[in-house]
């Protein structure tokens, strides 16, 4: 089975802090996606990356990057943490098609619930 | 880049056969359809694609007609557990070797005794 981990399921951090979110893969995916989850608004892509030490934004980027030095390894980070950015983080990865369908099958990880106070 | 529109919610009960519809009219040719499934608490996971006409697997059946403007998950004899979040997506435009998945707000169903 495709497993997504992500490092912590609960994470509670203060304003202005550095943010990492760790996630790690182990079926050898070359794309990996962050999203947030807020109650409402649904899944919103914020960053995804097709290889490794490559990235491209999402529709939501503003206030994060990422980082992925490793295939099996994509970081979310939170430069200066504010309070709107308390929500559900989710980490995906999918295989590579390489061409036509587009593989739209990802392997979710549990999330983390993120709380900046 | 293709939008997904879906309705908001929906009940039904159990031993029924439910169809959540959704429709997508700027589907792009080269689009495969797919649809998830998310329990509370929870990351989506992944039910059924398909490109035309009908795909069935263990979980569900999906049904797209010619236009492949629209398209209709069917649960056969759903139960309680069948009760979740449901997004119909599309594969939108393609980062060189991405897929850049996008999710739409989702039909939430709710499935009563």
């Amino acid at each position: 089975d495709v497993k997504v981990t992500q490092s912590s399921r609960y994470l509670v951090k203060r304003t202005g802090e550095k943010v990492f979110l760790e996630c790690v893969q182990d079926m050898d995916h070359e794309n990996m996606f962050w999203y947030r989850q807020d109650p409402g608004l649904g899944l919103r892509l914020i960053y995804f990356s097709y290889d490794v030490k490559m990235k491209e934004k999402g529709d939501i980027p503003e206030g994060y990057s990422v980082s992925r030095e490793k295939k099996e390894r994509f970081s979310l980070i939170l430069e200066s943490a504010s309070t709107n950015q308390t929500s559900m983080y989710l980490c995906a990865s999918s295989l590579w098609s390489s061409r036509p369908p587009m593989n739209t099958e990802a392997f979710f990880g549990q999330g983390t619930r993120l709380t900046v106070v | 880049l293709a939008k997904t529109t879906q309705p908001i919610s929906m009940d039904s009960y159990e031993g029924q056969e439910v169809n959540i519809t959704c429709s997508h009219n700027n589907i792009a040719t080269n689009d495969y359809i797919t649809w998830y499934q998310q329990f509370p608490s929870q990351g989506p996971r992944f039910i059924i694609q398909g490109y035309k006409t009908k795909v069935t697997n263990e979980v569900a059946s999906l049904f797209i007609p010619a236009d492949r403007k629209s398209s209709t998950l069917s649960l056969p004899r759903v139960s309680l557990s069948d009760t979740a979040v449901y997004y119909c997506l599309v594969a939108t435009r393609r980062y060189s070797s991405a897929s850049k998945i996008i999710f739409g707000s989702g039909t939430r169903l709710s499935i009563r005794p």
